[in-house]
């Protein structure tokens, strides 16, 4: 089975300053997606970023881009020049390319932006 | 373009009642998910419909159960309700051939 896990539980940054948040993540298929979602107090979960494992290009998304090595299986996202809308609890998530529906979501990070 | 809805946002039952969740897919979407976030968790995965079928199911007991109409529309039912299904419920669409899941804003489900 596939798990992800997010190691920091908690993040702070300044305002305008880059962040970056971690993820691994477990799996023996070669065929998989990763996404990052953000989900703010409001609570809806927001769809951040997604890296395709095919691609060794690393995706970006505006202030957003990750990091993706997928021999370490790791997948970090860097949040730049940030801003106090950023603040959320960030989830990663993996869906395998068989799976059409099922995403297996790590315990997620609260980012916290100080002004 | 329609988002994802939801309907109710929140909900109050007592232990053993049965519940009815409702979910709305984002237009072109034909697929739907359901998961449960506990409180300061990340969402587990319920169950996917495609073409008004289960087609794959997380570790979530029989209790729980869904439909998906034609026009991709869903349901989630949670019979005999305990204490612990107390959580939000979320519903996410998706188009089977893409990768990404847009979510709706939840149902927030409080067992009493």
């Amino acid at each position: 089975a596939q798990t992800v896990t997010q190691s920091q539980p908690e993040m702070s940054v300044q305002e305008a300053e880059t962040v970056t948040l971690s993820c691994t993540y477990d799996t023996s298929e070669s065929d998989y997606y990763l996404f990052w979602y953000k989900q703010p107090p409001s609570r809806q979960m927001i769809l951040v970023i997604r890296q395709e494992a095919y691609k060794q290009q690393n995706a970006t998304e505006n202030r957003f881009s990750v990091n993706f090595q997928k021999a370490a299986k790791s997948f970090s996202l860097k949040i730049s020049d940030s801003q106090l809308g950023d603040a959320a609890m960030y989830f990663c998530a993996y869906r395998s390319e068989a799976s059409y529906g099922k995403l297996t979501f790590g315990q997620g990070t609260i980012l916290t932006v100080h002004p | 373009e329609t988002g994802v809805t939801q309907s109710p946002t929140h909900l109050i039952k007592t232990r053993g009642q049965q519940v009815t969740l409702r979910c709305s897919s984002q237009s072109g979407h034909n697929t739907v998910s359901w998961y449960q976030q506990a409180l300061g968790q990340g969402p587990q995965f319920i169950f996917q419909y495609y073409r008004e079928e289960e087609n794959g199911r997380g570790n979530f007991p029989p209790r729980f159960s869904g439909l998906q109409f034609p026009n991709y529309s869903s349901e989630l039912n949670v019979n005999a309700l305990e204490l612990d299904d107390s959580a939000l419920y979320l519903c996410a669409s998706s188009h089977r051939d893409r990768g990404e899941q847009y979510f709706g804003p939840g149902t927030r489900l409080t067992v009493t």
